[in-house]
């Protein structure tokens, strides 16, 4: 059972323009989001958090929405550059632990 | 500050062979958490050590194991490798469970089983 979903699994933007990056869950007792972002060949990199009792987080150029009735948190990226091509992964703990259970990621490429 | 350190980067075994990987956390953290990533699966939870206990272990089979030290530094362990072992293994470390702080990874041990 996939819990968490990312259904686009590549997405292409220009470069300063605004990139989104969509995940859905299914499991209503999450209630703490994170995103990643993660090189060829590095570990995964964290990016920002929200937790459910919000619904944006914003942290210079990224900004994370979540709709809890949907279900569903996006990620938004403006300006995108270059150097933001990368694959993204949305995740979530699963109870009061640090099990994350993450999405199957989106590669995002930013082209000139 | 150092980040989540793990060795060896690379690592090349046979089948039937074990091996162990090494994490050490980011200073003050407690808990440590493994993963397995590979192309066809994604990114999969293997165990959680918190103060050099188990909580919490992914849906893999008894041949993975680990273990915490008392300075917050953890080892896995895979005995009698198979093909499929082969993947990227990372380990991720927070503050603790329960304190909504985000697991930052290291750049992971890629194991290639021949």
């Amino acid at each position: 059972d996939q819990q968490v979903k990312q259904n686009s699994p590549s997405l292409s933007v220009q470069e300063g323009r605004i990139s989104i990056l969509n995940c859905d869950y299914t499991n209503s007792m999450f209630d703490y989001f994170l995103w990643y972002k993660k090189y060829p060949a590095e570990g995964p990199t964290f990016l920002i958090s929200i937790s459910s009792i919000k619904d944006k987080n914003e942290d210079g150029r990224f900004t994370v929405f979540l709709n809890k009735s949907a279900k569903h948190l996006s990620l938004h990226i403006v300006p995108s550059q270059p150097g933001d091509s990368a694959v993204y992964f949305c995740a979530a703990p699963r109870g009061n632990t640090d099990k994350l259970i993450f999405g199957t990621g989106t590669r995002l490429q930013v082209f000139p | 500050k150092a980040g989540v350190t793990q060795t060896p980067r690379y690592l090349i075994k046979t089948r039937g062979q074990q091996v162990t990987l090494s994490c050490s956390p980011i200073s003050g953290h407690r808990s440590v958490s493994w993963y397995q990533q590979t192309p066809g699966q994604g990114l999969q939870f293997l165990f959680e050590y918190f103060s050099e206990t188990q909580r919490n272990k992914g849906n893999f089979p008894g041949r993975f194991s680990g273990r915490q030290f008392s300075n917050s530094r953890s080892e896995m362990n895979v005995s009698t490798l198979e093909l499929g072992d082969s993947a990227l293994y990372l380990c991720a470390s927070s503050l603790g469970a329960d304190s909504n702080q985000p697991q930052h990874f290291g750049d992971g041990t890629r194991l290639s089983i021949l």
